[in-house]
């Protein structure tokens, strides 16, 4: 079984300031993680994977986020917000059997906000 | 850039009626799958799909639901007896391997 966690159901930055959205994961096996944005009235877009790689993980539009086994965590980040990242945020695990197929676990969701 | 696509984007039936939802997925994509998100919660997996049968499903995913590939391109999801609880947004994914590419989605409104 797996779950996720996102700590965070808002956050609320302003524009060229840091962003942090957290995640943390439970899963019985060494999973894969991901994060995906949905803009407003738009799909579901990856953002970046974790695939027991490097475990930091670089993104599209300068995001990036850290697996931290010891923490079961796999926060994102981006070191400075433009309006444009104003969209919600999922975490999402997957259980990584090796194939396809797996269904996909999603978090709750942050929505992220942007002030000018 | 290949994309999933949908359609169609919105979709208003009845309750008792049969909708289907229709995906075409990315082309070289083995794997196919959909998921839903009721309005206001997070989105769940529905099924997955690969090699013409059913690889996964949820407990979502009872008899009045059903998946087929009827041709080369297409991948659809039937709900033979809607209920009001369907409404929700429905995306379909596609992946080649482990990592999932999800279309723009449809919107089912039941009443």
């Amino acid at each position: 079984a797996q779950s996720v966690t996102q700590l965070d159901s808002h956050v609320s930055v302003s524009e060229g300031t840091p962003v942090l959205l957290r995640c943390n994961y439970s899963s019985s096996y060494s999973p894969s993680l991901f994060w995906y944005v949905q803009h407003p009235n738009k799909g579901l877009q990856l953002l970046l994977k974790y695939t027991s790689a490097a475990t930091l993980v670089k993104g599209i539009n300068g995001f990036e986020a850290e697996f931290k086994k010891s923490e079961t965590s796999f926060h994102l980040t981006k070191p400075s917000a433009h309006m444009s990242d104003a969209a919600e945020y999922f975490c999402v695990v997957s259980r990584n059997s090796g194939g396809g197929a797996d269904g996909l676990t999603f978090g709750k969701g942050t929505h992220l906000i942007i002030q000018p | 850039e290949p994309e999933v696509t949908q359609t169609p984007s919105h979709q208003v039936t009845q309750m008792g009626q049969e909708v289907i939802l229709r995906c075409v997925p990315i082309s070289n994509h083995l794997y196919f799958y959909w998921y839903r998100q009721i309005l206001g919660q997070k989105v769940e997996f529905l099924v997955s799909f690969y090699n013409n049968e059913i690889s996964e499903k949820s407990e979502i995913f009872d008899d009045q639901f059903s998946v087929e590939r009827p041709d080369g391109s297409n991948f659809t999801l039937k709900i033979r007896s809607t209920k009001l609880e369907d409404s929700a947004m429905y995306f379909c994914a596609s992946s080649y391997q482990e990592t999932q590419y999800f279309g723009p989605g449809t919107r089912l409104l039941v009443l």
